[in-house]
């Protein structure tokens, strides 16, 4: 069955610090990959999405993200963390065209900044 | 750039009432979607639509229905509003099935 994993229902770190979002998923295709935030009271954002290629993506706001094929992994990353990133990140998966395309959510992580 | 508006923000409905949320893009976006979002739990998909007068079931359309007469509307119907049916419904578009833009959600109540 198709699904996203998210490890981590809470993690707390210092403004400045490095960042880490774990995303492992499982899905019989070829995956389409996506990082969504949300604010409190907002709907949802995309930070970056992965389709094929550079297996290392950019995204808004500084982060960036690595597929990992091997391990069915999706990780978000920052190197410094601002007190502003303190949201919900949803990671998610897809697939090309049709239904298949209809994405898959993880549960989320809540991210709190510590000044 | 309105992109993706709904309404209403929030609602209280009793047992059985039923409403309608919705939901209006302005991006000329084929692809539009329903999800419900709970506490902990993440976006399930209610419904979602690749153009106008198609519709299909999501992952939890019970007790809903929807409709899409235009490319820019696409309103959500509850019948017969249940307890079990209190969450935050977030409505989103796209040009393709996967990169979607998110309306700020409803937040719907029923005692």
């Amino acid at each position: 069955a198709q699904s996203v994993t998210q490890p981590d229902i809470h993690i707390t770190v210092s403004e400045g610090a490095s960042l880490e979002l774990r995303c492992n998923y499982s899905y019989g295709a070829t995956p389409y990959l996506f990082w969504y935030v949300q604010s409190p009271g907002q709907g949802l954002q995309l930070l970056l999405k992965y389709f094929s290629g550079d297996t290392l993506v950019q995204g808004i706001k500084g982060f960036e993200a690595e597929f990992k094929r091997s391990q069915s992994s999706f990780n978000l990353r920052k190197p410094s963390v601002h007190w502003s990133d303190a949201a919900e990140y949803f990671c998610a998966v897809g697939g090309n065209g049709g239904s298949q395309g209809n994405l898959i959510f993880g549960k989320g992580t809540k991210l709190s900044v510590k000044p | 750039n309105a992109g993706v508006t709904q309404t209403p923000k929030f609602r209280i409905l009793k047992i059985g009432q039923s409403m309608t949320l919705q939901c209006t893009q302005d991006m000329n976006h084929n692809y539009m979607y329903w999800y419900r979002q709970d506490p902990g739990m993440g976006l399930k998909l209610i419904y979602y639509s690749v153009g106008a007068g198609i519709t299909d079931k999501g992952e939890v359309p019970n007790g809903y229905n929807v409709s899409r007469s235009t490319t820019e509307d696409f309103p959500l119907r509850l019948e017969l509003a249940a307890p079990s049916q209190t969450s935050v419904y977030f409505c989103a578009s796209g040009i393709g099935a996967n990169v979607l833009t998110f309306g700020a959600g409803s937040r719907l109540t029923v005692l």
